[in-house]
């Protein structure tokens, strides 16, 4: 299994909503990431974790909370977003170190009302 | 945050035609990978490079990591209509190995 697979593939969400993006990857990978798109910009990092244990931050408002329950799983619990949030949020693993370079679920596609 | 420089911006080119886009930093970087990217879908590797000097081939496409360690370019030859995407440089430096930071982007239109 060389994928990492992300749900739901759209989500309209209201401001007062709380939600949950999921990540699943099964091939062994110790180091998730969680990537902010806006359209026709690059990817952003927002959080890294190795080893399941929080790494990076890239000071992201906490109304974004990340979640590793194991190896495999990355969630984003998301809590009264604003529409300014609104983009395509991705997931992506790798072995430790990225040197090996990443691979990327087809992402969230998340519209805040 | 910190981008790579990429250019161009855009390309508009006939179907058959040979492409060349490049990435350029004022620092050093240690691995250069190139991805290309649908409407609606998440990255894909297309080529990952991690020596200074390295050129690399996977099919039609060749990237070279630059000798100074600050650039990068990948060239596509023979163009056909399904290398319509945006193609991403993207590289990690010495000094935060987890930080993939990538270049803003070249959308590349293959008129058949």
């Amino acid at each position: 299994d060389t994928e990492v697979t992300q749900t739901p593939k759209h989500l309209v969400m209201g401001m007062t909503n709380k939600k949950s993006l999921k990540c699943e990857q099964h091939m062994g990978h110790r180091a998730m990431y969680w990537y902010k798109q806006k359209a026709k910009k690059p990817p952003e990092l927002m959080f890294v974790y190795s080893y399941e244990k929080l790494s990076i931050n890239e000071s992201v408002p906490s109304r974004f909370s990340p979640e590793c329950p194991n190896s495999s799983l990355l969630n984003l619990h998301l809590h009264a977003l604003q529409p300014e949030d609104s983009a395509l949020y991705l997931c992506a693993s790798s072995q430790v170190g990225t040197e090996y370079g990443y691979t990327f679920g087809s992402g969230t596609r998340l519209t805040v009302v | 945050g910190q981008q790579l420089n990429q250019s161009p911006q855009s390309m508009f080119i006939q179907e058959g035609e040979d492409v060349s886009m490049n990435c350029t930093s004022s620092s050093i970087f240690n691995t250069w990978l190139w991805y290309k990217q649908d409407p609606g879908e998440g990255p894909v590797l297309l080529i990952a490079l991690y020596k200074a000097g390295e050129l690399t081939s996977n099919g039609r496409l060749t990237a070279q990591f630059g000798i100074t360690r600050k650039d990068s370019f990948l060239n596509i030859s023979a163009s056909i209509p399904s290398d319509v995407g945006i193609y991403f440089c993207a590289g990690t430096r010495m000094d935060s190995s987890y930080k993939l930071i990538f270049g803003s982007g070249t959308r590349l239109l293959v008129r058949p």
